[in-house]
């Protein structure tokens, strides 16, 4: 079985500043952990992912995030906010073979001026 | 490429009325998985297939829905009949196979249910 947590719903940072989305999760196999982001009125699109190697990953826009296993933790960040990030921001995790994806419940990014 | 394409991208219906909501996979994708979202329960997978064949259909609500995927570049979600409560955006998705891989997510149909 696998789940996922997200702490926060709404997260409010300042244009400039740090932004930082929580995730936690849990699997009883080898994860592999993805954000998702979706903007107002569309559908969800992947930031970024972490499958195996370097725990540190890249995304788009300027997003990273960092697998740690021994946290069961996959928080998402950016260093300095922009009002087009304002969006929701989903965790999802797969277990192992499996197909099938879990999301958490979402937080929404508020970027303020 | 175009990407999932789905139709309608908003319906709007009576309760009992029959719907409708259909999906195109990203051309070559050998999963394609249905999602619902409400504000109340979030993100919800109805089911999903694998090479057109109903892999889990453990997340469909009740027997007034059913799913088809009638070849590799078409698949419907139907509700029958439709309720108030199914109000929601539906998602249809798609993936290369491989569990590693990336689900690609259509823009959503938009129902609500009068």
């Amino acid at each position: 079985a696998q789940s996922v947590t997200q702490l926060g719903s709404h997260v409010s940072v300042s244009e400039g500043a740090l932004v930082l989305l929580r995730c936690n999760y849990s699997s009883s196999v080898p994860p592999y952990l993805f954000w998702y982001v979706q903007y107002p009125n569309q559908g969800l699109q992947l930031l970024l992912k972490y499958t195996t190697g370097a725990t540190l990953v890249k995304g788009i826009n300027g997003f990273e995030a960092e697998f740690k296993k021994s946290e069961t933790s996959f928080h998402l960040t950016k260093p300095s906010a922009h009002m087009s990030d304002a969006a929701e921001y989903f965790c999802a995790v797969k277990g192992g073979t499996a197909s099938k994806l879990t999301f958490g419940t979402g937080t929404r990014l508020q970027v303020t001026l | 490429d175009a990407g999932v394409i789905q139709s309608p991208r908003h319906e709007v219906t009576e309760m009992g009325q029959e719907v409708t909501l259909r999906c195109k996979p990203i051309s070559g994708h050998d999963y394609l998985f249905w999602y619902r979202q409400t504000m109340m329960r979030g993100l919800e997978l109805l089911i999903y297939f694998n090479n057109n064949v109903p892999i889990d259909d453990s997340g469909m609500p009740e027997d007034r829905f059913s799913a088809k995927m009638p070849n590799a570049s078409f698949s419907t979600l139907k509700i029958q009949p439709s309720e108030p409560r199914d109000s929601a955006v539906y998602f249809c998705a798609s993936s290369p196979g491989g569990f590693k891989e990336t689900q690609y997510f259509g823009p959503g149909t938009r129902l609500l249910v009068l």
